[in-house]
């Protein structure tokens, strides 16, 4: 079974602060996401890597940036964590191999005061 | 840009009642179908799936779907649904030119009352 993990279940920082989503998944993926999820709205895609060290620019990537060092691990930063960044962070992977399903972590409840 | 439409952002019904849940996308070439579900306080996961062949594909938990391909729909059915079904239910697409991707439908919040 494909495993993806999220560093925290729930986070809750302050305006300004600098905040580390970190997300690991065990099944060798090419592609890792980056998406929030709020009410009716769907999940919104952040940023997306196709390869260590690759990344592109989702919907809304106003105010995060990304990391991808290694195969298995796909960071997402909030350089100055705003109020309005409060959400849910999913994130998930996919193969190449596939038809790009995607599978996801539990998410990351991000609360900023 | 492409889009995913569901229609229903909120369903209520009773146990035992049947269950449609509408999708429709505005792509018009090759596509990959998802719904995918998300039980409270779990991860999202994947319902089904259709790439080809067969329009009518079966998931988990009794779940189908139907692919019409002249509407540009990916409906979601159960015949009778339970309490377990309560969950948030997203329709996700995956068309060539937005390559590994999935763009998906704002969801629909399914409460079964028992």
């Amino acid at each position: 079974d494909v495993k993806v993990t999220q560093s925290s279940r729930y986070l809750v920082k302050r305006t300004g602060e600098k905040v580390f989503l970190e997300c690991v998944q065990d099944m060798d993926h090419e592609n890792m996401f980056w998406y929030r999820q709020d009410p009716g709205l769907g999940l919104r895609l952040i940023y997306f890597s196709y390869d260590v060290k690759m990344k592109e620019k989702g919907d809304i990537p106003e105010g995060y940036s990304v990391s991808r060092e290694k195969k298995e691990r796909f960071s997402l930063i909030l350089e100055s964590a705003s109020t309005n960044q409060t959400s849910m962070y999913l994130c998930a992977s996919s193969s190449n191999r596939g038809y790009y399903e995607q599978y996801f972590g539990p998410g990351t409840r991000l609360t900023v005061t | 840009a492409q889009s995913v439409s569901q229609h229903n952002h909120h369903v209520i019904l009773s146990e035992a009642a049947s269950l449609e849940l509408g999708c429709n996308y505005s792509y018009g070439g090759t596509v990959n179908l998802f719904w995918y579900v998300q039980y409270p306080g779990q991860h999202l996961q994947l319902l089904l799936k259709y790439f080809s062949g067969d329009p009518l594909v079966k998931g988990i938990k009794g779940f189908e779907a139907e692919f019409i391909k002249s509407k540009f729909s990916f409906n979601l059915r159960k015949p009778s649904v339970q309490w377990s079904d309560t969950a948030e239910y997203f329709c996700a697409v995956n068309a060539g030119e937005y390559g590994n991707k999935l763009v998906f439908g704002a969801g629909t919040i399914l409460r079964v009352k028992s």
